[in-house]
């Protein structure tokens, strides 16, 4: 069975530092990769994926991947208060059906004014 | 944008209770989900379909069905519904590699 596996936290980061939250997964023909946002009460939304080694950057978002270390990780720059949020790591297995997401517990990411 | 609406956002059932829950998508996805989440156990895959008529388990079937007469919508059954599946239930639909969009969730409790 596949997992995934985040630090659940609280991480604790400055209003306008980085923000830097990782994740590793088990099953190594996990070939997509996605990054959710939770707000308390909410429910998940997508903010990242990311498919192949290396960094993809959106706006204040960076995913980094590495599929032979098997993690994957997302970085919050100029982190502000409304990014305070449970974040979700969510993994796949592609070849063309649907088989699910495989989510992480989440790590809750508090930014300090 | 990709609309994903469940039919109730609380919902209050006795035990031993048949319950459905439904889920409408309106961007014609193939793909639609239903998990799970707990506290301290995080989102579980309960269901899923990649066509009409189609279902698949997820990793914690047991306990539930599913039914997808039409593309657009996917609904989960509790046939007979216990306490232990109080939860938070999310829909989700998606296209291809399975990314997924989220409804806005059902707070199920059973007493």
């Amino acid at each position: 069975q596949k997992e995934v596996e985040q630090n659940s936290g609280p991480l604790s980061v400055p209003e306008g530092a980085i923000a830097s939250l990782n994740c590793t997964y088990s099953d190594r023909v996990s070939q997509s990769f996605f990054w959710y946002r939770q707000y308390s009460g909410k429910s998940p939304e997508l903010i990242m994926s990311i498919y192949s080694n290396g960094d993809k950057e959106d706006g204040r978002f960076t995913a980094q991947l590495n599929k032979a270390s098997q993690y994957v990780s997302l970085l919050i720059r100029d982190s502000q208060p409304s990014d305070s949020a449970t974040y979700l790591c969510a993994v796949t297995e592609t070849g063309g059906g649907a088989d699910g997401l495989t989510f992480g517990k989440g790590t809750h990411l508090i930014i300090q004014p | 944008d990709v609309k994903v609406t469940q039919s109730s956002r609380y919902l209050v059932k006795r035990t031993g209770e048949k319950v459905f829950l439904e889920c409408v998508q309106d961007m014609d996805h193939e793909n639609m989900f239903w998990y799970r989440q707990d506290p301290g156990l995080g989102l579980r895959l309960i269901y899923f379909s990649y066509d009409v008529k189609m279902k698949e388990k997820g990793d914690i079937p047991e306990g539930y069905s599913v039914s997808r007469e039409k593309k657009e919508r996917f609904s989960l059954i509790l046939e007979s519904a216990s306490t232990n599946q109080t939860s938070m239930y999310l829909c989700a639909s998606g296209r291809g590699i399975t990314e997924a969009f989220f409804g806005q969730g059902t707070r199920l409790t059973v007493v």
